[in-house]
């Protein structure tokens, strides 16, 4: 069984700092990664996707892609009580056409 | 307003008592799924399609059925529900791209309680 591994969290952070979120998957061949935002009761949102290893960056948020290490990650700077959420990592099944979560890591910012 | 509209949003039903969840998108998109999310579980793929009349089992099949006759509907259906298909239920959609898996517009979720 292929698995995306998080940090369940909750990862408190002071409001203005970097969260950092974590992010390791099995499936060496998988080809695109994607970070989404859930607040409670809510749908998830995507943030970011990522096909490529490296950095990309949109607004306040980067994600960072190592394929050698089967990591992926995401920033958040400046971070704001609003951020505050469960954010999910998924992945592609590369066997199939599956899309596989992560189980999330709650992130709490600090007023 | 592009979007993936499932109804009904909120369901308290019996077991045993045959039930559908729709969903439908607006963004003409090829692929579409559904999860179930329970605590501590995470989204957990149910079923997905790769286009009209193209479906197939996601990691947690057992009890459900899906059909997709038309590009932009693919709805859950759950003939026999049990109490163990309580759950938070969300229908999305994608592009698809065979090289290079999209991301997911995701509805608003169906909170399903079977008693």
């Amino acid at each position: 069984q292929k698995e995306v591994e998080q940090n369940s969290g909750p990862l408190s952070v002071p409001e203005g700092a970097i969260a950092s979120l974590n992010c390791t998957y099995s499936d060496r061949v998988s080809q695109s990664f994607f970070w989404y935002r859930q607040y409670s009761g809510k749908s998830p949102e995507l943030i970011m996707s990522i096909y490529s290893n490296g950095d990309k960056e949109d607004g306040r948020f980067t994600a960072q892609l190592n394929k050698a290490s089967q990591y992926v990650s995401l920033l958040i700077r400046d971070s704001q009580p609003s951020d505050s959420a469960t954010y999910l990592c998924a992945v592609n099944d590369s066997g199939t056409y599956k899309y596989i979560f992560g189980t999330g890591t709650r992130l709490k910012v600090l007023a | 307003e592009a979007q993936v509209t499932q109804n009904p949003r909120y369901l308290i039903t019996v077991t045993g008592k045959k039930l559908t969840v729709t969903c439908s998108q607006n963004m003409n998109h090829e692929y579409m799924s559904w999860y179930r999310q329970d605590p501590g579980l995470g989204l957990r793929q149910i079923y997905y399609s790769m286009n009209v009349e193209v479906t197939d089992k996601g990691d947690v099949p057992e009890g459900y059925k899906v059909s997709r006759k038309e590009k932009r509907n693919f709805p859950l259906i759950l003939e026999s529900p049990s109490p163990n298909q309580t759950s938070l239920y969300f229908c999305a959609s994608s592009l698809f791209f065979t090289g290079a898996p999209q991301p997911q517009h995701f509805g608003d979720g169906t909170r399903l309680s079977i008693l």
